[in-house]
């Protein structure tokens, strides 16, 4: 496609259930970011692809959160056993290369109501 | 580590006003700068970069210049509009990394 795309864009999801977040990202693009935005926490960071290899994990909160991504291309976010402060948009980007200027270009986001 | 400090909002300004939203970063060496808009219902996108120090980003009337003293990169425009009405990142490349974000409203 044209753009990052997220699916689904809006998930709400009962305490202590699992959910699994899409991101397919801007063909040819290596580098793949996967942010959470919270109510007055900003744009938190969570993990980044370059390739099908996450060589920064070191924002994922905790166990219960991972990510994989295949064929360099589309991403998984899981969150297992959600809890309520899990409740957040998680954003996704894609860009060219990381560790340059380029731009990384931001899905539309999936925003995650745990109940 | 990498860290963002950014202006928190809200900030309310009359249509016309000028505008600066502050920011600085705090890393090893000095990082490619930038600042992302969020408008509303939409996605993050670039608004402007600066890629070394002393350099200025421009885009849409909107200013900011990369000051290697203070590692600054605050954000100016002199006349907003209610068009700007957003949700504004500072950040820098060396790890991604995003401020807090600034909500800008404009009125008419």
């Amino acid at each position: 496609g044209a753009g990052v795309s997220q699916s689904p864009s809006n998930k709400v999801t009962e305490k202590g259930k699992d959910v699994e977040l899409r991101c397919d990202p801007i063909s040819g693009h290596t580098a793949l970011y996967w942010y959470r935005q919270s109510l007055g926490q900003g744009l938190e960071f969570l993990i980044y692809f370059q390739g099908n290899s996450a060589p920064d994990k070191s924002g994922l909160p905790s166990d219960r959160f991972s990510a994989e991504r295949t064929g360099g291309s589309v991403s998984t976010l899981t969150i297992q056993r959600t809890q309520q402060e899990d409740s957040a948009v998680y954003l996704c980007a894609s860009s060219l290369q990381r560790g340059t200027t380029g731009e990384l270009f931001f899905g539309e986001g999936s925003r995650l109501t745990v109940l | 580590g990498n860290s963002v400090t950014q202006m928190e909002g809200p900030v309310t300004l009359s249509e016309e006003a000028f505008l600066t939203i502050n920011c600085t970063y705090t890393a090893t060496g000095y990082p490619s700068l930038f600042w992302y808009v969020q408008y509303p219902g939409e996605g993050l996108q670039l608004l402007l970069k600066a890629t070394k120090a002393d350099d200025k980003g421009s885009n849409k009337g909107f200013e900011a210049t990369y000051r290697k003293e203070t590692t600054s990169f605050h954000l100016e425009k002199g006349s907003v509009q209610v068009s700007d009405s957003a949700v504004y990142f500072c950040g820098g490349y060396q790890k991604v990394t995003f401020g807090i974000g600034t909500k800008l409203q404009v009125i008419p």
